[in-house]
């Protein structure tokens, strides 16, 4: 089967770094991107991944290893918006979506 | 631009009733997705269109739901005798496919079923 891994809940304080895993297990590989999105409202594109390596955005940035099946987000300086739901996503054989669970951050003052 | 927009926002429905949610895509948009969500998941890939073809239906999805894109702008989603179960929030997303791989989806902010 196809799946995405990825943790349900991660706390940070704001100001610091926090890092977002994902793991993928998926009938082919056409990229890995990241949606963030708020209590109540869309998906948003975030990023997105073909080859490995670091790609970065302002405060985002994301890593992609192919040969491990893996990848995160990275957010640096966090600010109390940044709260939200972070998923991941890959692009499988057929060209479609298989989204992750989601990862719920939460940030303190 | 407006973005993608979804109508209504949300429906209450009694069970065994059909319902249906329309979608309006960025204009420029030639690809229009429609997902399934609930609490604590990921979007779930319902169906999906380049223009006015229907190019792919998830297995998954029962034949109660049916979907239309005429004329390749705005689409429907119609669900026939609905089921608890079918409580969920249904996202429409659009893209501008000039690329199978690193293709940006951008979403409407859903409807909201709830069948009683």
């Amino acid at each position: 089967g196809q799946s995405l891994e990825q943790p349900s809940e991660v706390t940070a304080v704001e100001g610091a770094i926090v890092q977002i895993n994902c793991t993928y297990q998926t009938s082919g590989f056409y990229g890995l991107s990241w949606y963030q999105q708020h209590d109540g409202g869309a998906p948003t594109f975030l990023s997105y991944n073909a080859l490995d390596g670091l790609e970065e955005t302002g405060r985002f940035s994301s890593f992609l290893s192919r040969s491990d099946s893996y990848g995160y987000l990275l957010l640096q300086e966090l600010q109390m918006k940044d709260s939200a739901s972070y998923f991941c996503a890959v692009r499988d054989s057929n060209y479609q979506l298989i989204w992750g669970a989601g990862t719920k951050l939460i940030i303190k003052p | 631009d407006t973005g993608v927009s979804q109508d209504p926002r949300h429906k209450i429905t009694k069970r065994g009733q059909n319902v249906t949610f329309r979608c309006d895509p960025i204009s420029e948009h030639n690809r229009l997705y429609w997902y399934r969500q609930t609490l604590g998941q990921g979007p779930e890939f319902l169906t999906y269109f380049q223009n006015e073809a229907q190019l792919e239906k998830s297995r998954l999805l029962s034949d109660r739901f049916s979907a239309e894109r005429p004329k390749g702008s705005f689409s429907t989603l119609e669900i026939q005798r609905t089921e608890q179960g079918d409580s969920a929030m249904y996202l429409c997303a659009s893209s501008f496919g000039d690329s199978d791989y690193n293709e940006k989806l951008f979403f409407g902010s859903g409807t909201q079923l709830s069948v009683l």
